[in-house]
């Protein structure tokens, strides 16, 4: 059982490239989220999906545009990148947006804008 | 959204007991009190969450006060691999699909 699988887990990029982060899971969850944490930071929420077809700004949106594919796949991309989104990425899911879903993450991106 | 405080760092010996506080005093009834840890170069990983009964699963033991405003988080025989930035968050039962909100959380140290 893979879980939460993002691809790829290493990118430089130079400023204003664009690229996108890739993520699925394979636990039948409804919730996906994106997160960014910067080195010595707590994780941030960039954007969440509470089911397919739905999509969500959270906390530090500005920059970036996510897509729900499927059931299964929850996109996030970076259309001009900057050096401040410098990063480590995270996605996550989770069966219900509710308090009782734990919330189950995947490995991590690192990205390097340069 | 209800906050938690955790200390900023807390050392243990390998083999021995660990409890980790968290008190989160502004907590509501539809809470929950979630915890995770994240090792060195790795995603958070869930250790375990509950309401208002205390809940034991393999990796850990959650002791939740009786008024809902603090939690324990027990690793019960620390290993070398529990050293970890431990997260005590509440996720609200409300509408929607929020995510977690991290905070710095605590720094586990085990010494051999």
């Amino acid at each position: 059982n893979a879980g939460v699988t993002q691809t790829p887990k290493f990118q430089v990029l130079k400023t204003g490239q664009s690229m996108t982060l890739q993520c699925a899971q394979d636990m039948n969850h409804n919730s996906m989220y994106w997160y960014r944490q910067d080195p010595g930071m707590g994780l941030r929420l960039i954007y969440y999906s509470a089911s397919e077809g739905t999509t969500d700004k959270g906390e530090v949106p500005n920059g970036y545009n996510v897509s729900r594919l499927n059931k299964r796949e929850f996109s996030l991309r970076l259309e001009s990148a900057a050096p401040s989104q410098t990063s480590v990425y995270f996605c996550a899911s989770s069966e219900t947006g509710r308090g009782w879903g734990a919330i189950y993450f995947g490995e991590g991106s690192w990205l390097t804008v340069v | 959204d209800a906050k938690t405080t955790q200390p900023n760092s807390m050392e243990s010996n390998e083999e021995e007991p660990v409890h980790l506080p968290c008190n989160h005093s502004t907590i509501s009834g539809t809470d929950y009190i979630h915890w995770y840890r994240q090792l060195p170069s790795q995603g958070p990983e869930y250790v375990i969450h509950g309401l208002t009964s205390n809940v034991n699963n393999r990796m850990a033991s959650l002791a939740i006060a009786e008024d809902r405003k603090s939690s324990t988080l027990i690793l019960h025989r620390a290993t070398l691999r529990d050293a970890a930035v431990y997260y005590c968050i509440l996720r609200g039962s409300g509408g929607g699909a929020d995510g977690l909100t991290f905070g710095k959380g605590t720094h586990l140290i085990i010494q051999p």
